[in-house]
């Protein structure tokens, strides 16, 4: 099974950008990146492509967030911008799903998650 | 964006007891539904996909059914390791959505 390795958390200012990164046991053939805020519920924000870089973005976070791969190390990246406190969450990786349509499956691999503090 | 509501959202139980969690989703998603466990700290976990089917490695003492918009979830005879969050998630759409989650605790 593919193992999802995240990078460490991070500690930002308002206004500011975070880089979240998701190293891959293996070739990605797509991710999934969620948050979950403390003591909340999960919440889906977007899918990439691992071979050809397809994005499907959640609406709320269009404009705001940008997800990367490359390939040669089996790295995923999402970068999210114009961060506020409410942006405070653990950020996780998964994998499984096709990012549109329906898909009988789930996120069957996740990463560790990375915490994001967002404060002044 | 697709609704899914969980209930209850918490529940005390006891080693070897059965217990149910239902999930309903705010339209039509055929049998699209899956479940996660999530313990303190760690990540989420697949359980169940399309519905019914178990995931690799979960014990065969986890079940779930349903279809078009109500879905539950059974843990047959509880163990220690169960106390956890569950949550249901559609993948009939996107963006993909999960319940409010379900906590598990020790009675």
């Amino acid at each position: 099974q593919v193992q999802l390795v995240q990078s460490g958390g991070e500690v930002k200012k308002p206004g500011a950008s975070v880089k979240v990164s998701c190293k891959a046991s293996g070739s990605i053939s797509g991710i999934s990146w969620l948050r979950q805020a403390p003591g909340q519920g999960l919440e889906w924000m977007g899918w990439i492509s691992g071979p050809n870089g397809k994005t499907n973005y959640a609406q709320k976070f269009q404009g705001r967030v940008t997800m990367t791969t490359d390939t040669s190390t089996s790295t995923a990246y999402m970068d999210l911008r114009s961060l506020r406190s409410d942006d405070t969450a653990t950020y996780y990786c998964a994998r499984g799903d096709y990012g549109s349509g329906s898909y009988y499956g789930g996120f069957d691999s996740w990463g560790q998650g990375t915490l994001v503090t967002v404060s002044s | 964006d697709i609704q899914m509501t969980q209930s209850p959202s918490s529940l005390h139980a006891s080693v070897g007891d059965s217990v149910t969690i239902t999930c309903r989703a705010s339209q039509y998603i055929n049998n699209y539904l899956n479940w996660y466990q999530q313990r303190p700290g760690k990540a989420p976990k697949l359980l169940i996909y399309a519905a019914s089917s178990i995931h690799t490695g979960v014990p065969s003492r986890f079940s779930g059914g349903g279809s078009r918009t109500d879905f539950y979830l059974t843990i047959s005879s509880l163990q220690p390791e169960d106390f956890a969050t569950y949550y249901c998630q559609q993948s009939y759409e996107t963006p993909r959505t999960f319940g409010g989650g379900t906590k598990v605790e020790i009675k």
